[in-house]
Parts: C-alpha cells; sequence; structure tokens
C-alpha cells in the first residue's frame, strides 16, 4: 500500500497568513494526488485533484504542486472559514489511501 | 443537486451483520463509480470500497474483503453496502461518495452514517 505521510499534523495560524501544508508519498505516485478540506462535523469536499488541478468553486486561494512523491498545498491568505482538517488522498494504485491529515487551528 | 443520503447505521454487536444504504439523486446515477469511506472517532479517513458504474467490478480493502460486499441498484439510483462479520474496529462514520472514475477522486459526498460495533 502506498503510505501517505503529512506534515505538520497541526498549524496554528492566524487570518491572513499564506500557509503550506506537506503531503509525501512512500513512492512514486506522478500526478495522482487529491486534497479535501473537512470542516468540524461536516463532510469532506475535494478542493484540488491531480495535485495541481483546480476544481470548480472552490476558492482561487487554494493551490496546489508537486509531483512523484513530494505535494504541497497552498492557501494564500488564510480565511476565517478555512480552519479544517486537509487530507491528501492517492489514486495510483489500489487500495486507495489518504493521508492522516493536517490540521489548520487558529493561533 | 447532487444529494447522498445514507442510511442504515446503528449500534451493532460484534459478530454480526449490518446493511447500509445511500440515495442518490441529482444526478445520473448510473453514468458514475460510487464508494464507502468510513472514518474511525477522531481519526482520519479510510477508502473501504468502489464500485464501478454497472456493478461489474468492485474493490475492496483488505481488512475487509471478504467480510462486506458493496453493491448497487442502478434502477432505484441506490448503493449498498453489506456488512457482515462486525468488529470493533469496524465503528466508524461511513460516508458515501461519488467516484470520477475518469479522474480518479470523490467528488461528492453523503453526510455519513455512524456505525459502532459493541457489546
Amino acid at each position: 500500500d502506498i503510505m501517505l505521510t503529512q506534515s505538520p499534523a497541526t498549524l496554528s495560524v492566524t487570518p491572513g497568513e499564506s500557509i503550506s501544508l506537506s503531503c509525501r508519498a512512500s513512492q512514486s505516485i506522478s500526478t495522482n494526488l487529491h486534497w479535501y478540506q473537512q470542516k468540524p462535523n461536516e463532510s469532506p469536499r475535494v478542493l484540488i485533484k491531480y495535485a495541481s488541478q483546480t476544481i470548480s468553486g472552490i476558492p482561487s486561494r487554494f493551490s496546489g504542486s508537486g509531483s512523484g512523491t513530494d505535494f504541497t498545498l497552498n492557501i494564500n491568505r488564510v480565511e476565517p472559514e478555512d480552519f479544517s482538517v486537509y487530507y491528501c488522498q492517492q489514486s495510483n494504485s489500489w487500495p486507495r489511501t489518504f493521508g492522516a491529515g493536517t490540521k489548520l487551528e487558529l493561533k | 443537486e447532487v444529494q447522498l443520503v445514507e442510511s442504515g447505521g446503528g449500534l451493532v454487536q460484534p459478530g454480526r451483520s449490518l446493511k447500509l444504504s445511500c440515495a442518490a439523486s441529482g444526478f445520473t446515477f448510473s453514468d458514475y463509480a460510487m464508494a464507502w469511506v468510513r472514518q474511525a472517532p477522531k481519526k482520519g479517513l479510510e477508502w473501504v470500497a468502489t464500485i464501478i458504474y454497472d456493478g461489474s467490478s468492485t474493490y475492496y480493502r483488505d481488512s475487509v474483503k471478504g467480510r462486506f460486499t458493496i453493491s448497487r441498484d442502478n434502477a432505484k439510483s441506490t448503493l449498498y453496502l453489506q456488512m457482515d462479520s462486525l468488529r470493533s474496529e469496524d465503528t466508524a462514520t461511513y460516508y458515501c461518495a461519488r467516484y470520477d472514475w475518469e479522474h480518479d477522486y470523490f467528488d461528492y459526498w453523503g453526510q455519513g452514517v455512524m456505525v459502532t460495533v459493541s457489546s
């Protein structure tokens, strides 16, 4: 199975800061990596597909980059509604796997 | 508007069975692969199973293979998860999700249904 390691586990920020979240795969997965946001007591929603491709309806402050084993989710100027848990997920092989998540919290 | 509504969760004893349902609306159900993803309390997301649009192929994580069965009724726009020989480690919120087969990601999610396996 492909393991995805997300870091940091928790990130404390103030609104307006710009941040980067990391996801590292245990083997190369090309760009078969997707990012999700899960707000407290809500279902996840997809933010970015194939490492860097935008999703309709997602604010432009969210962007992604990376390929191979190292991926990054960037949030340009964090908004109050962005405080959530962020997960990466690979679709390079079965079983589909998720990272353990990064919790973005208010400093 | 895409809607996925799960039902059938509850408290069940170890070794017993439970069947989850997911009623879909707002899209042509028979055109899409579907999946179940679960989340144990205070834990991360874990893919469980996927079924392609016509039900002819299914995929499972190893820990549920032989115990869980994913199926669908395209005439009723409904996805199912039959869970047998339940274990305490199956305790989780189970999400029904639409799977974009072309792009390989979960594009819509239901609100989730809780399954608790305990004596």
